[in-house]
């Protein structure tokens, strides 16, 4: 089984539509979970934390079940400028730092 | 905005070659880290360093690997004798030590392209 798992897409959606994103972890272990975004061929940047309490940062929230070892990402109106792949991230068990990226969702969001 | 930078963007090298991939992180940040993307695949961590030694390494970062903090502000990943299999995207990224936090945003460099021909 993957260490993270995720529905690789690609998800194609109009400007403006809600997009939800799932993944899930193997570890029950991991401590901490984010969302990175990677444009095509360019850095993993930051998108947010993941909080068991669930968070949100403008059109973004994200949510965290730690029972079913499971992630969201939702994005409400999506932009033009969303268009990118979504990596689910978790710490790797035991370890604070090494983290542990899945395979990615590619989104497209078309005018 | 403080940002992490790479050198050099791409590298060229022949099979068996040695190459230094440089990296310069945040300035007041601590740690440091090596990831690699093979064209294609997800990101996998290689090594993390802090306070000048290795403080954990991936099973891919092999005796062939090895990381160095030379001066006060550049880190290397070296590559002593590179196989095909070594072209990737290779990320540097680095991160502030938090006392009172768990969390520590990793940020990271632009990439440097290895390409072993």
């Amino acid at each position: 089984r993957k260490e993270v798992e995720q529905d690789p897409g690609p998800f194609n959606v109009p400007e403006g539509a809600t997009v939800a994103f799932n993944c899930t972890y193997s570890n029950s272990a991991s401590q901490s979970f984010f969302w990175y975004r990677q444009d095509c061929r360019k850095e993993p940047k930051l998108l947010m934390s993941v909080y068991s309490s669930g968070n949100e940062d403008g059109r973004f929230t994200a949510q965290l079940n730690r029972a079913s070892q499971y992630i969201s990402l939702l994005i409400r109106d999506s932009k033009l400028s969303d268009s990118a792949t979504y990596l689910c991230v978790v710490t790797t068990p035991g370890s604070a730092r090494q983290l542990t990226f899945g395979s990615g969702t590619q989104l497209t969001v078309l005018p | 905005e403080p940002e992490v930078t790479q050198t050099p963007s791409h590298q060229v090298t022949q099979m068996g070659q040695e190459v230094i991939l440089r990296c310069v992180p945040i300035s007041n940040h601590l740690y440091f880290y090596w990831y690699r993307q093979i064209l294609g695949q997800k990101v996998e961590f290689l090594v993390s360093f802090y306070n000048n030694e290795i403080s954990e390494k991936s099973e891919i970062f092999d005796d062939q690997f090895s990381v160095e903090r030379p001066d006060g502000s550049n880190f290397t990943l070296k590559i002593r004798s590179t196989k095909l299999e070594d072209s990737a995207m290779y990320f540097c990224a680095s991160s502030e030590k938090q006392r009172t936090s768990g969390k520590d945003t990793q940020y990271f460099g632009p990439g440097t392209r290895l390409t072993v021909l």
